[in-house]
């Protein structure tokens, strides 16, 4: 079936540092690729939605200048998290559609120390 | 948008009892309402999901129910068993269009022996 690879697994920087989260499509083409984030004891909530060859759609509230999304290819697309403060520190995931329904990456563990 | 509620928040069941979670969703477009099981740090799992053009799915101990009209679905869960005890999302989504999917707030379903 349809797998959304997703690296790194668990990330750990220091305040004010970049953070870059990728996700590929290994045996699909992803033109859309959701990104989600999930604070502790809450719900995935979307961030913002990627297609590939134009701009990111932003959810309400989302920075994005902070959060910069790239979908350069039909197979990859990255979340980049900048000036990461503490209160960037989630788990992030991403989500492509495929199939009958969605594919999800194993989502990544940011650490803002 | 789309917003999705769940209730309720937790659910605490004896081993072999039933256990019924409820969403509501707010876009009458929406056409797909999976349901999935989220363990800690791990990413969503799929266990059911139901299209706008049938009324109830079921798969073994588990199904799914889905009221257009009045924009609800539920998940019920017979038997149940300790290894049930999970967090529960119910989602919605225009799928055909590769829509944006987005979750209720997850339901903490705990099945004590």
């Amino acid at each position: 079936g349809a797998v959304v690879s997703q690296h790194p697994s668990w990330v750990i920087c220091k305040s004010g540092t970049s953070v870059k989260i990728e996700c590929r499509s290994l045996d699909f083409q992803a033109t859309t690729m959701f990104w989600y984030r999930q604070f502790p004891k809450q719900s995935l909530m979307l961030m913002a939605t990627s297609n590939e060859g134009s701009k990111a759609t932003y959810e309400q509230g989302v920075e994005k200048d902070k959060f910069l999304i790239n979908h350069a290819s039909l197979t990859l697309s990255t979340l980049t998290v900048t000036s990461a403060h503490p209160e960037d520190s989630s788990f992030y995931i991403c989500s492509a559609p495929s199939g009958n329904g969605y594919t999800f990456g194993s989502g990544t563990r940011l650490t803002v120390v | 948008g789309e917003n999705v509620e769940q209730h309720p928040s937790t659910l605490s069941v004896q081993e072999g009892d039933s256990a019924v979670i409820k969403c509501t969703y707010s876009d009458s477009a929406s056409n797909y309402f999976p349901w999935y099981k989220q363990e800690l740090g791990k990413r969503p799992q799929l266990i059911i999901d139901i299209r706008s053009n049938v009324g109830e799915k079921k798969d073994q101990r588990i199904a799914v129910t889905l009221n257009k009209t009045a924009k609800h679905f539920s998940l019920h869960i017979t038997e149940t068993q300790p290894e049930d005890s999970a967090v529960y999302f119910c989602a919605a989504s225009i799928n055909n269009q590769g829509g944006k999917l987005i979750f209720g707030q997850g339901t903490e379903l705990s099945v004590k022996p």
